[in-house]
């Protein structure tokens, strides 16, 4: 079975540092393009960040040069690793499979999601 | 980079048949995807690609496109489909070709 376990999720001060875990089964991570996704409370979705199978990382501008996108391919797992938070920064992040042919762009499976709260 | 545009919300009597829509210039070149979130849950994709459904998704979800605008139809519409729906797309607007962009979501209420 095809699955993503998010793990890492916590509240935070603003400036500080988390890193989100996503352990991949029934698929190999580092063959695949793999996103994070997250969500504001109440808001909709919003891209944060990919990493390609040949290891290109890409971000939302949002994030970048904050946020690290990496995999462990020993460990099958993908990483988010955030810096200098800030309450907007507060949201249940997803990771997600990526797929993609000419036509389009898709995510599946999603993760179960893990809350970061960046609060003081 | 582009954005897509969907209605906030949508109703529709049970048993009737809905389209919910997402607008965008790069739906000019990508189809859209949808997803579909229950409160609480995770997005679960629905439709991909010209008209694509994942195993497991109802035959009653399809999808389709015309020029700027995507639609994701549900015919006989259940209860159970109550959610939140998402579309996304590639973005194509030059500096983010490699982002992906979301619409901001359509509720949809089963009367």
């Amino acid at each position: 079975e095809v699955q993503l376990v998010e793990t890492g999720g916590g509240l935070i001060q603003p400036g500080g540092s988390l890193r989100l875990s996503c352990a991949a089964s029934g698929f190999t991570v580092s063959s695949n393009y793999m996103s994070w996704v997250r969500q504001a409370p109440g808001k909709g979705l919003e891209w944060v960040s990919v990493i390609y199978s040949g290891g290109s990382t890409y971000y939302a501008d949002s994030v970048k040069g904050r946020f690290t996108i990496s995999r462990d391919n020993s460990k099958n797992t993908l990483y988010l690793q955030m810096n200098s938070l800030r309450a907007e920064d507060t949201a249940v992040y997803y990771c997600a499979r990526d797929h993609y042919d000419s036509s389009g762009y898709w995510f599946d499976p999603w993760g179960q999601g893990t809350l970061v709260t960046v609060s003081s | 980079s582009s954005e897509l545009t969907q209605d906030p919300a949508v109703s529709v009597a049970l048993g009737q048949t809905v389209r919910i829509t997402c607008q965008g210039d790069s739906l000019r070149s990508y189809y859209a995807s949808w997803y579909q979130q229950k409160p609480g849950q995770a997005p679960v994709l629905v439709i991909y690609g010209k008209n694509n459904r994942p195993s497991g998704i109802p035959d009653r979800f399809s999808g389709s496109s015309s020029g700027n605008t995507a639609s994701l139809t549900i015919t006989g519409a259940q209860a159970e489909d109550e959610a939140d729906y998402y579309c996304n797309s590639r973005d194509s607007s030059g500096n983010h070709l490699d982002a992906v962009v979301f619409g901001g979501g359509t509720k949809l209420t089963v009367l």
